[in-house]
């Protein structure tokens, strides 16, 4: 256990249905990473939080994602209208930055594993 | 193109010792790490390269060529609870992580 949850565990829905997952990172953690990540592939990165702040996401999410860290400590991650092609693996990972990054560890939570029928 | 290359298999005997390859292109280098995933679970840190050389952990090792674009991951005294798929990743210059595929390690008896 790395300290890192996630909710729900396990999560199965209807092709255009919506979708909310939610992280709780390492208490002290101002960094928090949400991932996608399909069977032999490595994680996907999709978008990240420094505190309360989203700092990046990526150029291939579709506008149907949405996350949001309110007050900087747990984060959640929404899926509009889902997609059979969204069934996957969602992790969280936390990590603590400082000035210079230094090694910028990321935990991870344990994951949702998302299927969409 | 960012791309990191990783053998997608490797075979070994329980008690061995394995050497599982990674080699980088990226915009940039912040460094390097290795995580290990169990089947259905999430990835677990194992170890961080930033400079040349020789990093040791028990019996995991890792190294980092920076000049080479090259890492690898020793396993020694190998277990049957080792049998995981190893993930390489690199902190590119925007200090994002890029990942390989993983290296799916199978250990027999």
């Amino acid at each position: 256990d790395t300290g890192v949850s996630q909710d729900p565990r396990h999560k199965i829905t209807k092709r255009g249905q919506n979708v909310t997952f939610r992280c709780d990172p390492i208490s002290e953690h101002n960094r928090l990473y949400w991932y996608r990540q399909t069977l032999g592939q490595g994680p996907e990165f999709l978008t990240y939080f420094q505190n309360e702040a989203q700092l990046e996401k990526s150029r291939l999410l579709s506008d149907r994602f949405s996350a949001e860290r309110p007050k900087g400590s747990f984060s959640t991650l929404e899926i509009q209208r889902t997609e059979q092609g969204d069934s996957a693996m969602y992790l969280c990972a936390s990590s603590l930055t400082s000035s210079g990054h230094g090694t910028d560890t990321q935990y991870f939570g344990p994951g949702t594993r998302l299927t969409v029928l | 193109g960012q791309n990191i290359d990783q053998p997608t298999e490797m075979t070994a005997t329980e008690g061995a010792i394995v050497q599982i390859n990674c080699t980088y292109q990226t915009s940039g280098f912040n460094g390097l790490f290795w995580y290990q995933q169990h089947a259905g679970e999430a990835p677990t840190f194992l170890s961080y390269n930033v400079l040349d050389g020789l990093e040791e952990k028990g019996r995991f090792s890792s190294f980092l060529s920076r000049s080479k674009g090259y890492s690898y991951l020793l396993l020694k005294e190998l277990q049957m609870k080792d049998s995981a798929s190893y993930l390489c990743a690199v902190r590119d210059s925007n200090y994002q992580l890029i990942w390989g595929a993983g290296t799916k390690l199978i250990i027999k008896p």
